[in-house]
């Protein structure tokens, strides 16, 4: 079946260091892609998104890359902000029927001033 | 952008009661809402996939009768947690797809976070 692994966390960082969190997925089919953030207390937010091969999603400074050869979909910024403490999850939208999403486990960010 | 609203956001009960989640997109039409539940420091469960008109569709595992799905228009979906109990305790996160959109991106509500005492 289709899934997402991410890696684990916690990922601790000192604010404008550089931050990658792999993601990588096995899934059927034409998958579209994502990255979710979600705040302390709050829903998940829709951080970036890719619906094809070599697609970039960026947004608020963080980008990720639909590479299907390497079935990978990492997230990285270039200069993390104490603001972007949260945990991010990878998922991948099942093509067909309902769309339903497959979400990664998860990976708790850390940025520290 | 896309909003979706959940009601109420917070709710404590006494075990054997019954709690009533609402989910609303309120700036477009969502035919597919979805209803995940989230334990603590874990990822996102799905619970069921709501379409409005018709009966919800459960994932494997998923108690039908205990959580009663209801999506009666286009904005509005709503979780019904029945004789609730303490293992039911959760954050419950509802999302909606957009109608007619050919997108599959899902729009996620702030969570229902549900204590049974």
């Amino acid at each position: 079946g289709n899934s997402v692994t991410q890696m684990e966390g916690p990922v601790t960082l000192s604010e404008e260091a550089f931050l990658t969190i792999n993601c990588t997925y096995t899934a059927t089919g034409y998958p579209s892609l994502f990255w979710y953030v979600q705040y302390p207390g709050e829903g998940l937010q829709l951080l970036l998104k890719a619906t094809k091969a070599d697609d970039k999603g960026s947004n608020k400074g963080f980008e990720a890359t639909y590479r299907k050869e390497t079935t990978s979909f990492h997230l990285e910024k270039g200069s993390v902000q104490v603001s972007d403490s949260a945990v991010y999850f990878c998922a991948l939208s099942e093509s067909g029927g309902y769309n339903k999403l497959i979400f990664g486990a998860g990976t708790r960010l850390a940025v520290h001033p | 952008g896309a909003v979706v609203s959940q009601h109420p956001s917070r709710v404590i009960c006494k075990s054997g009661t019954s709690v009533k989640i609402e989910c609303r997109s309120l700036d477009f039409q969502a035919t597919t809402m979805f209803w995940y539940r989230q334990f603590p420091k874990q990822s996102l469960m799905l619970m069921a996939t709501s379409n409005e008109g018709s009966k919800a569709t459960y994932e494997q595992g998923v108690e039908k009768d205990k959580f009663l799905i209801n999506h009666a228009s286009l904005t509005l979906s709503t979780l019904t947690v029945t004789s609730a109990h303490p293992e039911d305790s959760s954050f419950y996160i509802c999302s909606a797809r957009e109608a007619g959109g050919g997108t599959d991106t899902q729009y996620f509500g702030p969570g229902t976070r549900l204590t049974v005492l």
